[in-house]
């Protein structure tokens, strides 16, 4: 059974220009949030999509965006990248978006280097 | 100031070592999650608790719902422990839904 996988691994982009960043969950889970994580710093939450509709949103500009798909893949697109989007981008996935005590798994990221 | 707060920021310990890690949050919480991030990125989940104390092999983790207060800790740490360990709660807010706060981590490094 796959756990929560994440593509690309790594990615350099240059100021300015888009990036999309894939993830699909758990097998059964149905529900995909987004983090951003800074060097040494906690995951922030940017969103989260269930029945292929952003739910929740965290305090990230319009220039995160996102997108799930009927399979429950889910797709993180930021456009007119700035140098302090580099971070490690983390999906997770869980089961039931609302539900109180449904356990989250995470992938290994998309670490996002911006030049 | 942060709705989880961890404590060590850094550990360094001796192989052997008892290990005691800390997270204490200010907001109500349906759980509360403690997750092990490698270098490289990926993060394990390693526990979640509503209430009491839950074990693992080496680890233990347990929950005081009352004072908002939680401890991880590790028995006869190994150098393989070593890793970022991070705190992450959900709250009980039903506007929140299942996303998750986290503390800002702490380094363990365990020495031979």
């Amino acid at each position: 059974d796959a756990g929560v996988t994440q593509s690309p691994t790594h990615l350099i982009k240059t100021r300015g220009q888009q990036v999309t960043l894939r993830c699909s969950p758990k097998s059964g889970h149905d529900t995909v949030s987004w983090y951003q994580q800074a060097l040494g710093q906690g995951p922030q939450f940017i969103f989260q999509y269930y029945e292929e509709e952003e739910r929740q949103r965290g305090n990230f500009p319009d220039r995160f965006s996102g997108h799930q798909f009927p399979n429950y893949s889910s797709e993180l697109n930021v456009n007119a990248l700035l140098l302090g989007d580099s971070a490690l981008y983390l999906c997770a996935s869980s089961a039931r978006a609302g539900a109180r005590n449904t356990e989250a798994f995470f992938g290994q990221g998309t670490r996002l280097t911006v030049v | 100031k942060n709705e989880v707060e961890q404590s060590p920021q850094n550990l360094t310990a001796q192989e052997g070592e008892f290990i005691t890690i800390n997270c204490s949050y200010s907001v109500g919480i349906s759980a509360l999650h403690w997750l092990q991030q490698h270098p490289g990125g990926g993060i394990v989940s390693l526990f979640m608790l509503s209430s009491g104390k839950k074990k693992h092999g080496r680890l233990i983790a347990t929950i005081n719902i009352q004072e908002k207060h939680s401890s991880l800790h590790i028995t006869a740490s190994h150098p393989r422990d070593s890793a970022v360990y991070i705190c992450a709660v959900r709250s009980d807010r039903e506007t929140s839904g299942s996303r998750l706060t986290f503390g800002e981590g702490t380094q363990l490094t365990v020495n031979p």
